[in-house]
């Protein structure tokens, strides 16, 4: 079965330090993968997504940037945070044939 | 994408029906209907979609309206571990595979 990895689970940073999350999916190829943010009681902003190795697109302008290094492995990166990069982060994946999303535990950021 | 919206709350008795209403009236021919929920601090979880037949599974039943400008997701028989922000998306699987989520409705399952 298909499973989806997350970590790490909370964090706090600095302004201005660096970020980085990773996100691994196992049990399945090729997947679509997908970073979502959620600010304190807002909704889900769909940050980025990938539908192959190095392929990356970008939904909102922002201090974020996510890399894929490999199949099934899906980087969220900033070279500095900023307070408003605090968040409940979260990876996705889906396969094209039906739709699904399937979202990962989730990274909460506390940048102070 | 098409464009949903739904109420913000919504409350229902534990062991009813919870019928959260979704609209999407400039829903186009090949669009899909998503619903999703949300429970506190978790990540959403998928509960079923449809493209204009009723469907129904062990979580949920979708209802369609005939012109596809409306649809409902029923919950037969509401728990208190119910209580979520359900989630109505319109995509189409030529859109990039992304879903965008709106606010949904926030559904409190009451004792």
């Amino acid at each position: 079965s298909q499973t989806i990895h997350q970590w790490p689970a909370t964090l706090v940073q600095p302004v201005g330090s660096p970020l980085s999350l990773e996100c691994t999916v196992e049990g399945t190829s090729n997947p679509n993968l997908y970073w979502y943010r959620q600010a304190a009681g807002r909704g889900l902003q769909l940050l980025f997504y990938s539908v192959g190795i190095g392929q990356i697109s970008s939904e909102v302008p922002q201090n974020l940037s996510a890399s894929r290094p490999q199949d099934r492995q899906f980087i969220l990166s900033s070279k500095k945070l900023l307070l408003s990069d605090s968040g409940f982060y979260l990876c996705a994946w889906s396969l094209d044939s039906t739709g699904e999303l399937f979202f990962g535990e989730g990274s909460r950021l506390t940048v102070l | 994408d098409a464009k949903t919206t739904q109420p913000p709350s919504m409350d229902c008795a534990e062991g009813r029906a919870a019928n959260l209403p979704c609209n999407h009236s400039t829903i186009s021919g090949n669009e899909y209907v998503y619903w999703y929920r949300q429970i506190h601090s978790q990540g959403p979880q998928y509960i079923i979609h449809g493209l204009k037949n009723n469907e129904t599974n062990e979580m949920a039943s979708l209802i369609i309206t005939e012109d596809r400008k409306s649809s409902t997701l029923i919950l037969p028989h509401a728990t208190l571990r119910d209580t979520a922000v359900y989630y109505c998306i319109v995509r189409g699987m030529d859109s990039s595979y992304k879903l965008i989520f709106g606010s949904g409705t926030r559904l409190l399952v009451r004792p």
